[in-house]
């Protein structure tokens, strides 16, 4: 059974940091691609980043290119996501995500980890 | 950045019938397309990828057409279940995007 558990949410600063982890299990973890997509209360789901099953390539969103990195670990079946420069807007509810192998449509999701930016 | 238009935003219908929820693309998305169901407190769950290919276990009456632009999810014949909020995401390249969601209330 594919699981995926997110941690790492919780209350921070505007321009703080954050380091979310989501560990995986059930699968080949180094075989598929991994994801991020968050939620802001109330609204709809916005994709945040991917990286390839090998680590090699990563991909954001326009709204956190720069201040976001994604990266894996796949001798820890784990994936994670660094929040750099937060602010209020990336207050949400963080979800890893994947697919099967490397394609990008999300069948399996965890329940998320919420992450709130504020003073 | 692909843009995806979801419409209508509400959908009032009651059980048993038949609800159509569209999805159009800003550019041609091939047939790189996914639908998703999210009921409150709930994870999104897959229905539909790349375009009418239902995901495991959703039942047959969940059926996706289209290609291109225009896109279209279907539920024949509406279960108390299904009264949720619908997001369609495109891959056919990056940035990856979602469409803002139709909702199917009761």
């Amino acid at each position: 059974e594919v699981q995926l558990l997110e941690s790492g949410g919780g209350l921070e600063q505007p321009g703080g940091s954050l380091r979310l982890s989501c560990a995986a299990s059930g699968f080949s973890f180094s075989s598929y691609a991994m994801n991020w997509v968050r939620q802001a209360p109330g609204k709809g789901l916005e994709w945040v980043a991917s990286i390839r099953g090998s680590g090699g390539s990563t991909f954001y969103a326009g709204s956190v290119k720069g201040r976001f990195t994604i990266s894996r670990d796949n001798s820890k079946n784990t994936l994670y996501l660094q929040l750099d420069s937060l602010r209020a807007e990336d207050t949400a509810l963080y979800f890893c995500a994947t697919g099967r192998g490397e394609t990008y449509s999300f069948l399996y999701w965890g329940q998320g980890t919420l992450v709130t930016v504020s003073s | 950045e692909i843009v995806l238009t979801q419409s209508p935003a509400t959908l009032s219908l009651s059980p048993g019938e038949r609800a159509t929820l569209s999805c159009r693309a800003s550019q041609s998305i091939g047939s790189y397309l996914a639908w998703y169901q999210q009921k409150p407190g709930q994870a999104p769950r897959l229905l539909i990828y790349d375009a009418s290919n239902r995901a495991t276990d959703i039942p047959a009456r969940f059926s996706g057409s289209g290609s291109g632009t225009d896109f279209t999810l279907t539920i024949s014949s509406l279960e108390p279940e299904d009264f949720a909020v619908y997001y369609c995401q495109h891959r056919s390249n990056w940035p990856l995007t979602f469409g803002g969601g139709t909702k199917v209330e009761i």
